[in-house]
C-alpha cells in the first residue's frame, strides 16, 4: 500500500462548482499534512496546511480525520485558475520527511 | 530575496556521463532536499539535510551524492547518469530541521539518453 494515496483524475467541472479530493495515508503516527498545488510544469508551491480542527482559506478548506486516516480539500465555486494538480503531502519520519501522492489533476471549464 | 533557485534548467547527458545540478537558497533555511519527479509516481526524496555538514538519504538515494558545505547551497551529483535517471529534479527548502512549508526551486529537466 502506497504512503499516501490519491485520485488521479482528471476531475473535469464547470466554472462556479464545488469539487472535492480526498487522500489517505497509511502511517498513523504522521503528524502534518498538508495541500500543494502544482501548475503543468511548474514547481510545487504549499496551498494549505491542514489542521486536526479543520480549516478555511476564502474558497478551500481543508479536513482532517486521523481516524479513518485521510484528509479532504473542498474548493467552492471553481475559478479557470485553479486548474492545476493538487498534491496530499504528509510529514513522517520523524519530522524530516514530507511524502507526496502522486496529485489529483483538476480542470475547470467554462 | 531570490528564494530557491537550481541551475541548469535542462540538460542532456549521454549515459555513463556525471555532472552536478545546483540549488541555492537564500533565506537562510536549515532544511534542504533533493526530489525527483516521474509521471504517475509523484514526488519522491532523493537525499535531505538538516544543516551545514548533516546529510541523510530520502527514498532513492542510489546513484546520486550530495553535500552541504554551507547553509546556503546543496548540489547534487550524479555519478554516472543512466537513462533511468531521466526525470525532473526539484530542490526545496524550509526553516527549522522539521519539514512544514517547503519552497521548491523551478526544476531542472534532465534527459539521459
Amino acid at each position: 500500500r502506497k504512503e499516501v494515496e490519491q485520485d488521479p483524475g482528471p476531475f473535469n467541472v464547470p466554472e462556479g462548482a464545488t469539487v472535492a479530493f480526498n487522500c489517505t495515508y497509511s502511517n498513523s503516527a504522521s503528524q502534518s499534512f498538508f495541500w500543494y498545488r502544482q501548475d503543468c510544469r511548474k514547481e510545487p508551491k504549499l496551498l494549505m496546511s491542514v489542521y486536526s480542527s479543520g480549516n478555511e482559506d476564502g474558497r478551500f478548506t481543508a479536513q482532517l480525520n486521523r481516524a479513518s486516516q485521510y484528509i479532504s480539500l473542498l474548493i467552492r465555486d471553481s475559478k479557470l485558475s485553479d486548474s492545476a494538480t493538487y498534491l496530499c503531502v504528509v510529514n513522517t519520519g520523524g519530522g524530516n520527511k514530507l511524502t507526496f501522492g502522486t496529485g489529483t489533476q483538476l480542470k475547470v471549464e467554462l | 530575496n531570490a528564494g530557491v533557485t537550481q541551475t541548469p534548467k535542462f540538460q542532456v547527458l549521454k549515459t555513463g556521463q556525471s555532472m552536478t545540478l545546483q540549488c541555492a537558497q537564500d533565506m537562510n533555511h536549515e532544511y534542504m532536499s533533493w526530489y525527483r519527479q516521474d509521471p504517475g509516481m509523484g514526488l519522491r526524496l532523493i537525499h535531505y539535510s538538516v544543516g551545514a555538514g548533516i546529510t541523510d538519504q530520502g527514498e532513492v538515494p542510489n546513484g546520486y551524492n550530495v553535500s552541504r558545505s554551507t547553509t546556503e547551497d546543496f548540489p547534487l551529483r550524479l555519478l554516472s547518469a543512466a537513462p533511468s535517471q531521466t526525470s525532473v529534479y526539484f530542490c526545496a527548502s524550509s526553516y527549522g530541521t522539521s519539514v512544514y512549508e517547503q519552497y521548491f526551486g523551478p526544476g531542472t529537466r534532465l534527459t539521459v539518453t
